[in-house]
């Protein structure tokens, strides 16, 4: 089965308004990573986040290690948001390899 | 200055040949790694590296082979090339091979005809 669940699978929202997005692990693990992949492919890191709460800008990650779950909040949405997010889980051995969501596709219009 | 570089963008690629895809990162970091990602299909881990050594294989096949010539290299090697192959792989870094945050290159695109 899928180590890895993200959900919603796509999200339409209008600009300015919110979104959660939600990551659940179906195993323990070491910690988790939060990317951003852009239209063309390229991921960028938004949060490296093993346990608890940290924000940059309007987005707000939350990772509760013990409930294998961790969310993605973006407040005030822009247009410029649009585009996939993903996330992955490392467990196990100390060997880096990440295991990845099939990602949540969001789009916002102005 | 794009700190994880992938050379080439694109690649094009006849069944059976052999190519060598590259990544060279200048973030100072001593883990490597290479993902695969195929069309409707999860990012799929397929190699860790530490300190120019193997930690982790999660390619089934010998003809993906990892090569390390120095700690911030770590090209890929593919040869008896398949149409399956076709994917964008993805090398990354990270300062350790573990609980560490990874930073992902722009990637290369291979298509096999």
């Amino acid at each position: 089965g899928q180590q890895v669940q993200q959900s919603p699978a796509s999200l339409v929202l209008q600009e300015g308004e919110n979104a959660e997005l939600q990551c659940n692990f179906s195993t323990s693990l070491n910690s988790m990573q939060w990317f951003y992949q852009r239209p063309g492919g390229s991921l960028v890191s938004l949060f490296y986040n093993p346990s608890g709460t940290k924000q940059s800008g309007r987005l707000t990650s939350t990772t509760v290690i013990k409930e294998r779950r961790s969310s993605l909040h973006i407040s005030s949405s822009q247009t410029t948001d649009s585009g996939t997010y993903l996330c992955a889980m490392e467990r196990g051995a100390n060997t880096g390899k990440l295991t990845f969501g099939h990602g949540t596709i969001l789009r916002v219009h102005p | 200055d794009p700190k994880i570089i992938q050379k080439p963008k694109y690649l094009v690629a006849v069944t059976g040949s052999e190519k060598i895809l590259i990544c060279e990162q200048y973030l100072g970091h001593n883990a490597m790694y290479w993902y695969r990602q195929s069309a409707k299909k999860p990012l799929e881990f397929m190699f860790s590296y530490s300190y120019q050594k193997l930690m982790d294989n999660q390619t089934a096949s010998s003809r993906f082979q990892p090569q390390s010539s120095k700690k911030n290299h770590l090209d890929l090697q593919i040869t008896a090339l398949k149409p399956d192959d076709s994917a964008t792989y993805f090398c990354a870094s990270s300062q350790s091979g573990g609980y560490a945050e990874q930073f992902f290159g722009p990637g290369t695109r291979l298509t096999v005809l």
